[in-house]
């Protein structure tokens, strides 16, 4: 079955130290996207991709990086520049056209002491 | 600039009752409108859109929504709840612009507690 797949579903890490987040897809999607949810804030966009070897900040880009070296993958780095990284961050793709809907990861939950 | 409210931050009822999750947006444009659900530690899962034509859109799970331009809103309703409807639902805009880059904007959600 196609999906997307956030590994791993649980990440701790000490403060000041980056770490790599995990998002694969299989559904031939041209667009990506790294969510970050708070609690009682919904989502908010951090990086979009619409296509391999281009990226774009969302609205929280500050503290992340991202690539897109190929179709299937989307990384996404909390650095340490992050000021708050404990939360839950969700991967989405969709293909480009405006009405199609989001398909989501089940998330990684990442706690930073 | 474009917005989703979800007017109740939680929604508690009792199972068998009918229930109705309010959203309004703010867009100038052409949207198209989602609503998702998210169980405990798990993705988003979509429950239905609204792209065009009749406003009365049905879902899964016996979630159905009602578009109404007028009063810029997207409500979700179901007649009966379950057990299993205990989740946190997202109502989401999309402004259609041809071409570019489509924003999918979420409302702040809201948490349907399923009493028995």
């Amino acid at each position: 079955d196609g999906g997307i797949t956030q590994s791993p579903k649980y990440l701790f890490r000490k403060e000041g130290q980056n770490v790599t987040l995990s998002c694969e897809q299989n559904l031939n999607h041209d667009a990506m996207y790294w969510y970050r949810q708070d609690p009682g804030q919904g989502l908010r966009l951090i990086y979009y991709s619409q296509i391999v070897n281009d990226f774009q900040k969302g609205d929280i880009a500050e503290g992340y990086s991202v690539s897109r070296e190929k179709k299937e993958s989307f990384p996404l780095t909390v650095t340490s520049a992050q000021k708050n990284p404990t939360a839950f961050y969700l991967c989405a793709s969709s293909p480009r056209s405006p009405n199609s809907p989001l398909h989501f990861g089940n998330g990684t939950r990442l706690t930073v002491t | 600039a474009q917005s989703v409210t979800q007017l109740d931050s939680q929604v508690p009822v009792f199972e068998e009752a009918p229930v109705e999750l309010r959203c309004n947006y703010s867009s100038s444009v052409s949207v198209y409108l989602f609503w998702y659900v998210q169980y405990p530690n798990q993705g988003l899962q979509l429950l239905l859109k609204y792209l065009s034509g009749s406003t009365l859109v049905k879902g899964i799970n016996g979630f159905e929504a009602e578009f109404n331009k007028s009063q810029t809103s997207f409500h979700l309703r179901k007649p009966s709840v379950h057990i299993s409807d205990t989740a946190e639902y997202f109502c989401a805009v999309r402004v259609g612009v041809s071409g570019g880059y489509n924003k999918l904007i979420f409302g702040a959600g809201t948490r349907l507690a399923v009493h028995p």
